[in-house]
């Protein structure tokens, strides 16, 4: 089956550790994101790639780095400089075009303990 | 900063009734526009899509642009309790704002409860 594929679905971080969170694809997605929810608050983009070897800074970017080494891939990594972790991380892809929607993995889930 | 607002809610609707559901957005060169509807804990997923002026109706669904007012909406006939989930609203701003830019801005959502 096609989809986005994140894990873990649960993930606990200790203060000052970072942590990285996996997402693949095999929609054949030029365009990849990660997207960050809190209670109650919509999505705010953390950062996006439109390909491979290539990516831009989304809004809340502080704390995180991405890389794109594969088409398929776009992992992020949780700092320690992320203050307040403690939230919901959606990837999504899409084909990078005007009229296109993106699709969502099941999301990974990250507690600071 | 493009902009996409919607009602705070939470709205709530009685089975069988119209839920009405409404999105403003800042950059008027938007060219697509996206409703999700995410359950508790879940991820979000597309119900709905509209490209141009008008309505789109798909089944119980109806979305209404209007580009000129820089407002889109969702309306669900014969809610039912199967519906009540946070709706997002996402627009993509498409290719005439000095340069390709098709990620998805999202709104914050309005929670949706339908009543039994």
């Amino acid at each position: 089956d096609g989809g986005i594929t994140q894990s873990p679905k649960y993930l606990f971080r200790k203060e000052g550790q970072n942590v990285t969170l996996s997402c693949e694809q095999n929609l054949n997605h030029d365009a990849m994101y990660w997207y960050r929810q809190d209670p109650g608050q919509g999505l705010r983009l953390i950062y996006y790639s439109q390909i491979v070897n290539d990516f831009q800074k989304g809004d809340i970017a502080e704390g995180y780095s991405v890389s794109r080494e594969k088409k398929e891939s776009f992992p992020l990594t949780v700092t320690s400089a992320q203050k307040n972790p403690t939230a919901f991380y959606l990837c999504a892809s899409s084909i990078w075009s005007r009229n296109t929607e993106a699709f969502f993995g099941q999301g990974t889930r990250l507690t600071v303990v | 900063q493009k902009e996409v607002e919607q009602n705070s809610g939470p709205l709530s609707v009685p089975e069988g009734a119209i839920a009405s559901l409404n999105c403003t957005y800042s950059d008027r060169v938007s060219q697509s526009f996206f409703w999700y509807r995410q359950y508790s804990g879940k991820s979000p997923e597309l119900i709905m899509s509209i490209y141009s002026n008008g309505d789109k109706e798909d089944g119980r669904f109806t979305a209404q642009l209007n580009k000129a007012s820089q407002y889109v909406s969702l309306l669900i006939r014969d809610s039912q309790p199967s519906d009540s989930a946070t709706y997002l609203c996402a627009v993509n701003a498409g290719d005439l704002s000095g340069g390709s830019n098709y990620k998805l801005t999202f709104g914050k959502g309005t929670l949706l409860t339908v009543n039994p």
